[in-house]
């Protein structure tokens, strides 16, 4: 199906352990991003791509790596997970982003729990 | 410091009625202002996306005005249904880049 789909939906782990949440889209959009979702705060920006293998960081990407080897697929690796990583994680995609008016489409999340 | 607020944090109100959501920014270079609609456990999904130039955008019964001047954002939906409880998050991009700034949201319960 065509669209930005995330896997896991929901993932739980121990502190210490790395984890990668997959996110995929079929629009070949040349952007891609992340961001994490928390109670009283706003969407953050953990990592964006421009394209394959061009990637940069938000606003808080510590903790956590990217890697873009194909336009399609942009995961997120926890190297070492905390509590404080514990949190929902939004994929993202945009088609062009000099026009002001492109849309940005978000995948349905995962729900990560750090124990 | 770019910052957008929302008001207020949640709203309840009963279905048919007519409500009004709040943004506030302080984002500059101002390139252009969103409104996302967030269901329970799903991904947001746009609503509407304003430009400086423009003032009002309609996306069905969601409405959406822009003073530029003064930086706010206003969020009307008429005649409000169950499917409309969900939350409502305001966003705002710095010209020519990947910088959004959301809001926390605004939580709508609309009930029977």
């Amino acid at each position: 199906d065509a669209g930005i789909t995330q896997s896991p939906r929901y993932k739980i782990t121990e502190t210490g352990r790395q984890v990668t949440l997959m996110c995929h889209q079929t629009w070949s959009h040349s952007y891609m991003f992340w961001y994490r979702q928390d109670l009283g705060h706003g969407l953050r920006l953990i990592y964006y791509s421009a394209a394959a293998d061009i990637t940069d960081k938000g606003e808080v990407p510590d903790g956590y790596v990217v890697s873009r080897s194909k336009t399609e697929n942009f995961p997120l690796t926890l190297e070492s997970a905390t509590r404080s990583q514990t949190s929902v994680y939004f994929c993202a995609s945009s088609a062009y982003l000099a026009d002001p008016t492109y849309e940005q489409y978000f995948g349905p999340g995962t729900r990560l729990t750090v124990t | 410091k770019n910052q957008v607020e929302q008001s207020p944090q949640s709203l309840i109100i009963l279905e048919g009625k007519n409500c009004t959501l709040q943004c506030n920014y302080t984002v500059s270079p101002f390139s252009n202002l969103r409104w996302y609609k967030q269901d329970t456990g799903r991904g947001p999904v746009s609503l509407t996306i304003m430009t400086f130039s423009e003032n009002t955008k309609s996306n069905g019964r969601y409405t959406a005005t822009l003073d530029a001047d003064t930086k706010q954002s206003s969020l009307h939906i008429t005649a409000s249904q169950l499917s409309d409880s969900a939350s409502y998050i305001c966003v705002v991009s710095t010209s020519g880049t990947y910088k959004y700034i959301f809001g926390t949201g605004t939580r709508l319960k609309v009930l029977a």
